[in-house]
């Protein structure tokens, strides 16, 4: 279930700057994952997926990061602009029938 | 492709009334369609998977009297909240099953 917070964990960086945005995945059997964006008020949108079967995958200014062993899932923007300013959701899968289960999630903010 | 509309982005509603939330596939058939729910700085919660031609499958403390669910088609599952109060306040977003799961914009539900 989701964790217990009062606060949305935050990320502040500056225009230009790589951003590393973490998650930690409660279910070992999951061998599906993929990063969300969410704007105010927006569903969320598709960033990156990966598999169980692979440990390292790279988008378009983006790179996810899969740990199994200690279950834990990275983000990696480069060189992040205002426009990624946003909301982003882990979520995991097991079989990839779609019914996600979602990570608490991290503001980030992009400063000009 | 793969685009999923849901309708309405907002509503207000007087307590005691029920209201309808409609989640489309545009331009392909889903027959199976998640819905959650998510409320402020809050992550999404898997309410319930939709079922074209059959029962929904609710998560458990969801209560499926109060939050109705129809599939009726392969392109159309609609949640209704009935007998509305201001703690069904939250914002609802569904999401469909194809080669990924694609997310409707979400609709903002306020009772008053």
């Amino acid at each position: 279930g989701e964790s217990v917070g009062l606060h949305l964990p935050t990320l502040s960086v500056q225009e230009g700057d790589n951003s590393i945005i973490n998650c930690a995945y409660s279910n070992s059997a999951s061998d599906y994952f993929i990063w969300y964006k969410q704007e105010s008020g927006k569903g969320p949108q598709f960033i990156i997926d990966i598999r169980s079967n692979m440990d390292k995958r790279q988008g378009q200014r983006v790179t996810v990061l899969l740990n199994k062993t200690v279950k834990h899932l990275s983000l990696q923007i480069a060189a992040t602009q205002p426009g990624d300013s946003a909301v982003y959701f882990c979520a995991e899968n097991i079989g990839s029938n779609y019914k996600l289960t979602f990570g608490k999630g991290t503001l980030l903010t992009v400063n000009p | 492709g793969a685009v999923v509309s849901q309708h309405p982005s907002r509503v207000i509603c007087k307590s005691g009334t029920s209201v309808k939330i409609e989640c489309r596939s545009l331009d392909f058939q889903a027959t199976t369609m998640f819905w959650y729910r998510q409320f402020p700085k809050k992550s999404l919660m898997l309410m319930a998977t939709s079922n074209e031609g059959s029962k929904a499958t609710y998560e458990q403390g969801v209560e499926k009297d109060k939050f109705l669910i129809n599939h009726a088609s392969l392109t159309l599952s609609t949640l209704t909240v009935t007998s509305a109060h201001p703690e069904d306040s939250s914002f609802y977003i569904c999401s469909a099953r194809a080669w990924g799961a694609f997310f409707g914009q979400g609709t903002r539900l306020t009772v008053v």
